[in-house]
Formats: structure tokens, sequence, C-alpha cells
């Protein structure tokens, strides 16, 4: 599985945009990039997901350069609820029979202020 | 829609003790498996994961041990805890329909080891 590095830490304010950047220079052909959200004694929740160029959902966007080295996770007007950690995954296809490695790295803690 | 049950909440263990700490999930079939354990403060560690039932892949050496007894079922042991065991355990699901799909995780044990 591709291997991902992302920011420990960042901070924002109420209101504002929030961009992650996670890079991932050995991304496979077949690999998709997910992004997880993780509360305080609680199992991450799926975000997003994309294989390239722009994705965008209710809560979050997801721009993939078309080299797909790296992925940034776009949060607008962000609020104090969405202090949390926040992973960036890199994986493939899951084969009958096979299986494919859920692998997290360390994350990024993202603290929103008032 | 898939959902996964984790039990007990918290659990107080004395170290030497035997762990045993349960996994099922609804809503799928043939989903691959995980077991995670977070350390205060830090990520989450794939411990294990288990595309089918009987088959198990354990990530790092360590004093535990997982089972699969049935497509729906899977069961995180120890036969002596140690203090360093532990830690916040999250048992996660992912459907088996052949496409990367997000992953589902159940609410956490929080294992104290005194």
């Amino acid at each position: 599985l591709a291997k991902t590095t992302q920011p420990i830490s960042m901070d924002s304010y109420e209101g504002q945009e929030v961009n992650i950047t996670c890079s991932h220079n050995n991304i496979a052909t077949n690999d998709y990039i997910t992004w997880y959200q993780q509360f305080p004694s609680q199992g991450p929740r799926f975000i997003i997901q994309g294989y390239k160029t722009k994705v965008t959902n209710e809560v979050a966007s997801l721009f993939i350069p078309a080299d797909r080295k790296s992925s940034t996770l776009s949060l607008p007007r962000v609020s104090l609820s969405d202090t949390a950690v926040y992973y960036c995954l890199v994986g493939g296809f899951l084969l009958t029979g096979g299986g494919n490695k859920l692998t997290f790295g360390t994350g990024t803690q993202l603290k929103v202020e008032l | 829609s898939q959902t996964i049950h984790q039990w007990p909440a918290t659990l107080v263990q004395p170290v030497g003790s035997p762990l045993s700490l349960e996994c099922t999930v609804e809503g799928t079939s043939n989903p691959n498996l995980y077991w995670y354990r977070q350390a205060a403060g830090r990520g989450l560690q794939l411990l294990f994961y288990s595309v089918g039932i009987g088959q198990i892949s354990s990530e790092v050496p360590q004093n535990l041990s997982a089972s699969r007894p049935q497509d729906r079922q899977f069961i995180l042991s120890s036969k002596k805890l140690l203090l360093s065991d532990s830690g916040f355990y999250l048992c996660a699901l992912q459907g088996g329909s052949g496409v990367n799909t997000e992953a589902f995780f159940g609410q956490g044990t929080r294992l104290t080891v005194v």
C-alpha cells in the first residue's frame, strides 16, 4: 500500500476554510484516496473518497491533481465540532477472496477555535 | 445498511487475565473485518484483518490473537493480558462487494489492564 504523509496538526478558526494535504507519492493505478474523521473515543468515520480530479459531497471536497501523488481535503466554513483527527488512506480495490489492508497513518489533528 | 456491534464499551482487567472482545456485523456478507488498537493520543494500529471465515492475517507480533468463527463474527483474544495491552480497541468492517468501499467502525472498547 502507498504510504501517506500528512501534517501532524493544524489550527483554524470558525468560519474559515481548511485544506489538509496528504502526500502519497507511490500511489498505484488502482488505488483510491479516502479520508476519515475521528473524534476522541470514537471510531473513524468516512468523509469522502475519490480517484482523480474533484469530488464533492455535503461535508467536504477532495481535490486530486492529475499525477495523483497528493490530495487535499477541503472543509468549508469549519465549526468547533470539526475539531478532530483526519486520516488520509490510499488503497486498492478489494478482490474477491483477497483483501485490502485498511492501514491508517498518524493523521492530522485539526483544532478549530472561536 | 451495514452495522457493526462491539462490546463491552469499557473493560478493566488485571494483568495475566484472559481477554475476549467480540465484534458482530449486520447488513453485509463476506466482509473484510479488522481489529485496531489505539493508544492514548496515537494513531490506529492495525492488529488483524480477515477476508473470510477462518482466515486471519496478523500485522504485528503481540500478545493477542484473533479468530473468525462465522462470516459476521470477529473475536480478539488474549490468554494473559499485559499492561501494554491497554488501549482503545476498534473493530471495523469493509463490505466485500469487490469494489473499494468505505469502512465502518464499531464504537470501540476501552481496555485498561491494571
